[in-house]
């Protein structure tokens, strides 16, 4: 499986601290995608990542993406307490690999930002 | 309002009866996805849809049915419902797939079976 595997699994931080966020996975992407999960609700995206990018921005967040070990990472800026949810990782295979149409989802990191 | 639509947000049915989960999605995207999510697992891949008539099954196929007859419409359902199917199910859409574009989700169905 090309599960990804979110670390930490709970993750509790003061406002105005960073927060940052990992994910494994085991075999080749095409790209990967975080999303967000408030409580009771489905899960929004947040930025997809292509395998040939190593970094990307979207406002107060930053992903990183390393192939070579195959993990990736999420960084909340300056966390809000409005940003207090689960944080899922999600991989499309690579084309050759077939389904990649398919997401993947890790279980997911959640985050709880204190005021 | 453009979006994708879950229906009903909350079931609760018996075992060994059949029910059906509804998704309608107004973007008109190619593809979409029946997720379940438990406690433990995260979110695993049901079945998916890449065109009106063409589906195909994900990690956990076994005991539900699926059909898309309409571009807008992807419903899922329980043939005989068994308490292991006591989840909550998010229904996806995307434009290009996963491969591509990023899955935009429903709020869900609570599914309780007794």
């Amino acid at each position: 499986s090309q599960q990804g595997e979110e670390d930490p699994q709970a993750l509790s931080i003061q406002e105005g601290e960073n927060a940052t966020m990992n994910c494994s996975y085991k075999t080749s992407i095409n790209n990967l995608q975080w999303y967000r999960q408030n409580s009771g609700r489905g899960l929004v995206h947040l930025i997809l990542i292509r395998s040939n990018e190593r970094e990307k921005h979207s406002g107060r967040l930053r992903v990183t993406l390393d192939t070579s070990k195959k993990s990736s990472s999420l960084l909340i800026t300056a966390s809000r307490a409005a940003d207090t949810a689960s944080y899922f990782c999600a991989t499309a295979a690579s084309f050759t690999q077939g389904g990649s149409e398919k997401l993947v989802f890790g279980k997911g990191t959640k985050l709880t930002v204190n005021p | 309002d453009a979006g994708i639509t879950q229906s009903p947000r909350y079931k609760i049915t018996e075992t060994g009866r059949q029910v059906t989960l509804m998704c309608h999605q107004t973007w008109s995207h190619s593809y979409m996805f029946w997720y379940r999510q438990d406690l433990g697992h995260g979110l695993r891949l049901i079945y998916y849809s890449a065109a009106a008539d063409i589906t195909d099954k994900g990690e956990v196929p076994d005991g539900y049915v699926v059909s898309r007859s309409k571009t807008e419409n992807f419903p899922l359902t329980l043939e005989s419902a068994t308490r292991s199917q006591t989840s909550v199910y998010f229904c996806a859409s995307s434009e290009l797939g996963g491969r591509n574009s990023p899955l935009h989700f429903g709020n869900g169905t609570r599914l309780t079976v007794t």
